[in-house]
């Protein structure tokens, strides 16, 4: 398809266990993002790639929290020692060039519940 | 921002009718704004962007209002349909950030 896929769709986890989430963004797209949404709120940023390097992790909440985009395309989202706050949908965004003042195409997100 | 958790604010309007979804913002260095459309169970869906250099801006059946003085933006949807009940947010990043900073949304529910 030409939008952006993510991989499961749905993933539960006991605490404890670690987890990872795939990205597929947009043929081409330079830039990707990874954001956390919890129920019933806005998403937050997580991170952001521009090609395979990682320019900004700021939003990551933990050291448990890893991110990775090798090759320049696709991405994972890891997740160490999940734990029940880490509980939420986790979203990717890809963008043709750079993250300012451009439109970011959103991917189904993955429904991560940590039991 | 502040957290409304699960208690999004609602609006329900009746089929036909206009809508308006209002959005505050806090970073007066924001100059970009983007409304997504997020239907349960699917990913954020832009609908309209608007820059700080104008105040308003129309797409198809939607208005975009931005009022810089007092940090305000505001979505319009005319002639609201069932298929536009959804979640709506506004984003807003600046020139020197990376990232976009959501509102937490606005649930819309259209009364057939």
């Amino acid at each position: 398809g030409a939008g952006v896929s993510q991989s499961p769709r749905y993933k539960v986890a006991k605490r404890g266990q670690d987890v990872a989430l795939r990205c597929d963004p947009i043929s081409g797209h330079v830039s990707l993002f990874w954001y956390q949404q919890a129920l019933g709120q806005g998403p937050e940023f997580l991170t952001y790639f521009q090609n395979e390097a990682q320019l900004d992790k700021s939003g990551l909440p933990s050291d448990r929290f890893f991110a990775e985009r090798p090759e320049g395309s696709v991405s994972t989202l890891k997740i160490q020692r999940t734990q029940q706050e880490d509980s939420a949908v986790y979203l990717c965004a890809s963008s043709l060039n750079g993250p300012l003042r451009v439109e970011q195409y959103f991917g189904p997100g993955t429904r991560l519940t940590v039991t | 921002g502040e957290s409304v958790g699960l208690h999004l604010p609602t609006l329900s309007v009746q089929e036909g009718d206009n809508s308006i979804i209002n959005c505050a913002y806090s970073n007066s260095a924001s100059d970009y704004f983007i409304w997504y459309k997020q239907e349960s169970g699917k990913g954020p869906q832009f609908i309209i962007d608007i820059r700080s250099n104008m105040d308003k801006r129309q797409g198809q059946r939607v208005t975009v209002l931005l009022n810089k003085t007092v940090k305000h933006l505001s979505l319009q949807i005319a002639a609201t349909q069932p298929g536009d009940s959804a979640v709506y947010f506004c984003a807003e990043n600046s020139l020197t950030g990376n990232q976009f900073y959501f509102g937490t949304g606005t649930s819309l529910t259209v009364i057939p």
